[in-house]
């Protein structure tokens, strides 16, 4: 089965300062992996997703993260954060190949709190 | 235009009733799904649907019973409502069945049962 595990609740960081929010994932097969993020009292919004390829994955809002196959890894990263980017982050994996489903199985999500 | 819609946004009910949670989607997408997110915001999915075709069923109790009439809309019936249902539940849809199609999610309903 496969799990996913954000390792921070709770990340706070004061505005224009680097900020990485932690994703590992436990899968005995490949999986596509995605950051969603979900501002208050909202939907989940697609940040970036890994399917294949380059390994460094932009997304929108000026986040990227990087996949790592030797540590199963899925890190976020923002170079300077806004207080517009306090809002909760999910990591998520699917699995590809026949018969998926595009059922996306979530981490416990990271809670990113942007101080002025 | 509002991609995915669900409504009611909230739903205030008393243990023992029925409602129901409607979500249309605009897309023209082929896969709906649910989605529970509980009070320590962890999600895990319900069901979902593939142009009117149940495809996951996940362990969820048999109060709880989707919908497809057509493949824009995914309804979700709950009957005899206990307290551990108050949660968002979260509707969503994706293009196609493959999993490299991205999910977008309605804004969520969230339950309160009193």
């Amino acid at each position: 089965a496969q799990s996913v595990t954000q390792l921070d609740s709770q990340v706070p960081v004061f505005e224009e300062a680097p900020v990485e929010l932690r994703c590992n994932y436990s899968s005995s097969v490949s999986v596509y992996l995605f950051w969603y993020v979900q501002y208050p009292n909202q939907g989940l919004q697609l940040l970036l997703k890994y399917l294949s390829g380059s390994t460094l994955v932009k997304g929108i809002n000026g986040f990227e993260a990087e996949f790592n196959k030797s540590q199963t890894s899925f890190h976020l990263r923002k170079p300077s954060v806004h207080i517009s980017d306090t809002a909760e982050y999910f990591c998520a994996v699917t699995l590809p190949g026949s018969g998926n489903t595009g059922k996306l199985i979530f981490g416990q999500g990271t809670t990113l709190q942007v101080k002025p | 235009d509002t991609a995915v819609s669900q409504t009611p946004k909230y739903l205030v009910t008393q243990m023992g009733n029925d409602k129901s949670i409607k979500c249309e989607q605009n897309l023209g997408h082929d896969t709906m799904y649910w989605y529970k997110q509980d009070s320590k915001k962890f999600l895990k999915i319900m069901f979902s649907y593939n142009n009117k075709e149940l495809i996951i069923n996940e362990t969820v109790p048999n109060r709880f019973s989707p919908k497809s009439p057509d493949k824009a809309h995914l309804n979700l019936h709950i009957n005899s409502l206990e307290l551990g249902d108050s949660a968002v539940y979260f509707c969503a849809s994706s293009l196609a069945r493959g999993a490299n199609t991205e999910a977008f999610f309605g804004q969520g309903t969230r339950l309160t049962v009193v």
